[in-house]
């Protein structure tokens, strides 16, 4: 069975510019949530949703945003990219909210 | 708020020998569970044990063993027979288990294995 797929592994973009990442869940997990890992950190939750509902959102700016699609994949949407927004983005997805996460491989974000 | 805290930044551990790695949390939810994660330089969060707050027994999967101290509030990760391929970071983290509420994760613990 497939893991959780992530795209693209590696992106470089300029400050100002957006950038849309994507995420399939295992199959038949309906949980899918995003991660923040910059350097020498532990992941920061971005947003959860279950169901194609947002359950949940982090401390992170107007300029994230994200959805969830009737497959249960979703999309991380990031607008006006800062130097800061230079991190290991990653996707997550359980079968509920509450039960174990897997993760992907991330995606790789620069911004220069 | 729940917190996680893993003081030790990084560890060397020799081949075959067991390694401790620590974990403090706070939360005051009765309700919770406790994981463990490897991170290699690849990148991929690898699940490696749970813990729930009202599970009687300490976790064990394979080489990976979890001992959990309830009142201490602890939830350090025993790797027992370190392999060359356990050279890895190692992040603890938990999740109040009331309602869809995310993981919280310590700042993770470099662990080397030297032959």
């Amino acid at each position: 069975d497939a893991g959780v797929t992530q795209s693209p592994t590696h992106l470089i973009k300029t400050r100002g510019q957006h950038v849309t990442l994507r995420c399939s869940p295992i199959s038949g997990h309906k949980s899918v949530s995003w991660y923040q890992q910059v350097l020498g950190q532990g992941p920061q939750f971005i947003f959860q949703y279950y169901e194609k509902e947002e359950r949940g959102r982090g401390n992170f700016p107007d300029r994230f945003s994200a959805r969830q699609f009737p497959n249960y994949s979703s999309e991380l949407n990031v607008n006006a990219l800062l130097l800061g927004d230079s991190a290991l983005y990653l996707c997550a997805s359980s079968l509920t909210g509450e039960a174990e996460a897997f993760f992907g491989q991330g995606t790789r974000l620069t911004v220069v | 708020a729940q917190k996680i805290t893993q003081t030790q930044p990084g560890m060397f551990v020799q081949e075959k020998e067991a390694v401790t790695l620590d974990c403090t949390y706070d939360t005051s939810d009765p309700s919770y569970g406790l994981f463990w994660y490897k991170q290699p330089s690849s990148g991929e969060m690898i699940f490696l044990i749970y813990q729930g707050s009202y599970d009687q027994q300490n976790a064990t999967e394979g080489r990976y063993s979890l001992n959990f101290q309830k009142a201490r509030k602890s939830a350090n990760l025993v790797i027992s027979a370190s392999q060359l391929g356990d050279s890895a970071m190692y992040f603890c983290a938990m999740r109040v288990l009331s309602g869809n509420t995310p993981l919280v994760f310590g700042k993770g613990t470099r662990l080397s294995v030297i032959a």
